[in-house]
């Protein structure tokens, strides 16, 4: 059983488009997150949602919004797709605490042609 | 700013040898701090928690200075199968995950 799920693995696109990236998981955690890894391999927070709560937004672009239909989900939709969207997108969750570990999906190759 | 700071290598080191890496963190207010390792096309994986005192786990061995906002990663005995990115992280209240960018090591046979 996959701990952190997230869909699809690969996926190609034309600027302009709006696209969404599905993340479940199924560990119970109250806190889920999504990352970017950009071409440098730095991975960036982008948000944080616990308990359906945004509790982190970093300065992402407004194109980009993440929804939470209940605890196991949280779902990235990206709207207008631009070339510099192009990366790795890992969706990820952990339990509330200290020294809590991060369990990480598969990610997600995003690339804007 | 809240950074976390690594020297991105690469590490070529022979097998069998002993390899250590560091990184330092801007964020007085961490309170949470990690070693993950990330192999190519993969997503990153807890290697290992920082504990203050230190902590060791088989061949590896993580240390702590919150004075000087440091943490080391030491591998022992390096085996081909250690090559790979480690990103040490740390974690601040309700924050999330800061990670730095990552040292990428290769162990040559």
């Amino acid at each position: 059983d996959t701990a952190v799920s997230q869909t699809p693995k690969y996926l190609v696109t034309q600027m302009g488009n709006d696209k969404s990236i599905k993340c479940e998981q199924n560990l119970g955690h109250d806190t889920m997150y999504w990352y970017k890894q950009d071409s440098k391999k730095f991975l960036k927070i982008m948000f944080s949602y616990n308990n359906k709560e945004l509790i982190i937004n970093e300065t992402v672009p407004n194109r980009f919004s993440p929804k939470s239909p209940d605890k196991a989900h949280l779902n990235l939709h990206i709207n207008s797709l631009e070339l510099g969207d192009s990366a790795v997108y890992f969706c990820a969750s952990s339990q509330e605490g200290m020294n809590t570990e991060a369990f990480f999906g598969q990610g997600t190759r995003l690339t804007v042609v | 700013r809240k950074e976390v700071e690594q020297d991105p290598g690469p590490f070529n080191v022979p097998e069998g040898a002993t390899v250590a890496f560091n990184c330092t963190y801007s964020n007085s207010a961490s309170q949470s701090f990690f070693w993950y390792r990330q192999d190519c096309r993969k997503e990153p994986k807890l290697l290992m928690s920082v504990y203050s005192s230190g902590n060791e786990d088989g061949r590896f061995t993580a240390q702590l200075n919150r004075a000087s906002q440091y943490i080391s990663l030491l591998i022992r005995d390096s085996k081909l199968s250690d090559s790979a990115t480690y990103l040490c992280v740390v974690k601040a209240g309700a924050d999330g995950l800061t990670f730095g960018k990552g040292t990428h090591l290769i162990i040559q046979p």
